[in-house]
């Protein structure tokens, strides 16, 4: 069936190295997604989000960018820090179901070594 | 941007108890709010969409008579976990949608369920 997966569950980086997260997803007809950080304990905070008609998208230190050929999402944070270390999930807006709930990858876990 | 807020966060009960989640949209109004479940180091998986007004819509092998959901305002869903056993031990998360052309989704910081 339709899923949401990752690549990488744990992603170690150096404090102000630049991360990439992927994402793939297999549903062609999902035409949004949505990047969450996820701390411990805590629910999904909003990172970014982007459409199907993009293919990149910029935030602040953060870019998502969107490959429909290969149904694939990343994750782009600059310039990580300490308090980047989260889970992190994509997930997709299921557009052929109607009912508009998002569909969450596994989790990719990013530590940032100081 | 827009604030849900879910109470309790953390709550332990008894096996057998019923134990009330509360989530609300404090600055927006939400005709539709999602509540999912997350067990230790795995996704959020979706249980529910809470329809204000109508009943909920539960996802294959949710028990609705288990987890009563109920949205009875704009503002207010609730999920109730009735005769509880260990394995509803779970960190469970609820959404709502903003409304309009934007519609985004925000998530209430969570509610880490322990039956003892």
């Amino acid at each position: 069936g339709e899923s949401v997966g990752l690549h990488l569950p744990t992603l170690s980086v150096q404090e102000g190295d630049n991360s990439i997260i992927n994402c793939a997803y297999s549903n062609s007809a999902s035409d949004y997604f949505i990047w969450y950080k996820q701390e411990s304990g805590k629910g999904p905070q909003f990172i970014i989000d982007i459409r199907s008609n993009m293919d990149k998208r910029q935030g602040q230190r953060v870019t998502v960018l969107l490959n429909k050929t290969v149904k694939h999402l990343s994750l782009q944070i600059a310039a990580t820090q300490p308090g980047d270390s989260a889970v992190y999930f994509c997930a997709e807006n299921l557009l052929d179901t109607g009912r508009r709930a998002l569909t969450f990858g596994s989790g990719t876990r990013l530590q940032v070594q100081p | 941007g827009a604030v849900v807020s879910q109470h309790p966060s953390r709550v332990i009960c008894k096996s057998g108890t019923s134990v009330k989640i509360e989530c609300r949209s404090l600055d927006f109004q939400a005709t539709t709010m999602f509540w999912y479940r997350q067990f230790p180091k795995q996704s959020l998986m979706l249980m529910a969409t809470s329809n204000e007004g109508s009943k909920a819509t539960y996802e294959q092998g949710v028990e609705k008579d288990k987890f009563l959901i109920n949205h009875a305002s704009l503002t207010l869903s609730t999920l109730t976990v009735t005769s509880a056993h260990p394995e509803d031990s779970s960190f469970y998360i609820c959404s709502a949608r903003t409304q309009g052309g934007n519609e985004k989704l925000f998530f209430g910081s969570g509610t880490q369920l322990s039956v003892l």
